[in-house]
């Protein structure tokens, strides 16, 4: 089974709202990751989660907060975020990070910030 | 430069048609090599990894050469579901770098 899954499906909020998107994987992957996706544009990485820690932060802002709770769990907390942080939200995992290995995706969130 | 590029497409085909989508990249440490496609609004999908033998799936062929830093991906006897757009990705040592996509648009 190579299934990530991701909650909400689609999700609006406004700029003062605190939310969180949810990503679950039973793989045993322990290597997971959150990507940006805007429209026509490839995936951008956001975080890297190797074994449960923060591995990689591609400079993100500070309102976008990940977190992983355990192995199979990875969520990303939202707070006061900007209309132009609307876009797909991707989950990944994949086995893990030492050798690159294939990343399987999760469907998204899709978010949009009023 | 940027890291992976690729044609930019679109490509228009009519079905049975042979298409071939080209992609460079720059790092030459570049360890992992793949091509995903992304259909309209739904995740990116693993479609193949590319090796240096090259590498053959039913009507998909994908070819890696190290030496030009280049990567290949032909598809034989179009689909009308092959639409979608075609993501070639490049691993390093810890994350991988998305080109921009091609789009291909079969037509019947």
């Amino acid at each position: 089974d190579t299934e990530v899954t991701q909650t909400p499906k689609h999700l609006v909020m406004g700029m003062t709202n605190k939310k969180s998107l949810k990503c679950e994987q039973h793989m045993g992957h322990r290597a997971m990751y959150w990507y940006k996706q805007k429209a026509k544009k490839p995936p951008e990485l956001m975080f890297v989660y190797s074994y449960e820690k923060l591995s990689i932060n591609e400079s993100v802002p500070s309102r976008f907060s990940p977190e992983c709770p355990n192995s199979s769990l990875l969520n990303l907390h939202l707070h006061a975020l900007q209309p132009e942080d609307s876009a797909l939200y991707l989950c990944a995992s994949s086995p893990n990070l030492a050798v690159q290995e294939t990343q399987y995706f999760g469907p998204g969130t899709r978010l949009l910030v009023l | 430069r940027k890291e992976v590029e690729q044609d930019p497409g679109p490509f228009n085909v009519p079905e049975g048609a042979t298409v071939a989508f080209n992609c460079t990249y720059s790092n030459s440490a570049s360890q992992s090599f793949f091509w995903y496609r992304q259909d309209c609004r739904k995740e990116p999908k693993l479609l193949m990894s590319v090796y240096s033998s090259g590498n053959e799936d039913g009507r998909f062929t994908a070819q890696l050469n190290r030496a030009s830093q280049y990567i290949s991906l032909l598809i034989r006897d179009s689909k009308l579901s092959d639409s979608a757009t075609y993501l070639c990705v490049v691993g390093g040592y810890n994350k991988l770098i998305f080109g921009a996509g091609t789009r291909l648009a079969v037509h019947p």
